[in-house]
């Protein structure tokens, strides 16, 4: 089956640096991608992962491993504003021919002063 | 260029009744999908619609339902509402090619509280 799983939730200090990990079961998987919420708010597009390694982005920096169907998304130099959900979603090819996406539940990060 | 636009923020409605959710998506993104957002399930795929017409399908009763129109704006509806579908409705519209990764420009969505 498909199955996303991430830890619910998290607590961090400021001016630290946090992982929030990911692990995933799909059949199809074309992309791993992860999403920032806040609440009230849309999410918005953080990074994605294709192939395996490290893909950094300023303070947001996210690793993907195929084999092991694992990710993570690590956040540097936590900052107040960091406070808000991440979202894990797989870019998944369906025995359609299509591609849907599949979000975890996502994991409340809060950012301690 | 313009977001995702949703409307509206808000509705409250009563068991039994039927709703209509509207989503305009971003000047050029031709595949639009539905999510619905509730605390304990997280963004649960309803369905995705490219050029009109409905691509993909998520495990949701019959009662969800959607169209998408030639300008690529969709609307997604509800019948016989239930206290259960109280939650928020995201829309995300994408460039919609298909093969290489395209990511998902969410609208801030509609807050439906059923009654």
């Amino acid at each position: 089956g498909q199955n996303i799983d991430q830890p619910t939730e998290m607590t961090a200090t400021e001016g630290a640096i946090v992982q929030i990990n990911c692990t995933y079961q799909t059949s199809g998987f074309n992309g791993l991608f992860w999403y920032q919420q806040h609440a009230g708010e849309a999410p918005t597009f953080l990074s994605y992962n294709v192939l395996d390694g490290l893909e950094e982005k300023g303070r947001f920096s996210s690793f993907l491993s195929r084999s092991k169907g694992y990710s993570y998304l690590l956040l540097k130099e936590l900052q107040m504003k960091d406070s808000a959900s991440y979202l894990c979603a797989v870019r998944d090819l369906g025995a359609s021919g299509t591609y849907k996406y599949i979000f975890g539940t996502g994991t409340r990060l809060k950012v301690l002063a | 260029k313009a977001g995702v636009t949703q409307t509206p923020r808000y509705l409250i409605k009563t068991r039994g009744q039927q709703v209509t959710l509207s989503c305009s998506p971003i000047s050029g993104h031709r595949s639009v999908s539905w999510y619905q957002q509730t605390p304990g399930q997280g963004l649960q795929f309803l369905f995705e619609y490219f050029s009109e017409t409905q691509r993909n399908k998520g495990n949701f009763p019959g009662r969800f339902s959607g169209r998408q129109f030639s300008n690529s704006r969709s609307e997604m509806n509800v019948s016989t509402l239930e206290l259960g579908d109280s939650a928020l409705y995201l829309c995300a519209s994408s460039v919609g090619g298909g093969t290489g990764i395209e990511k998902l420009f969410f609208g801030s969505g509609t807050q439906l509280s059923v009654l």
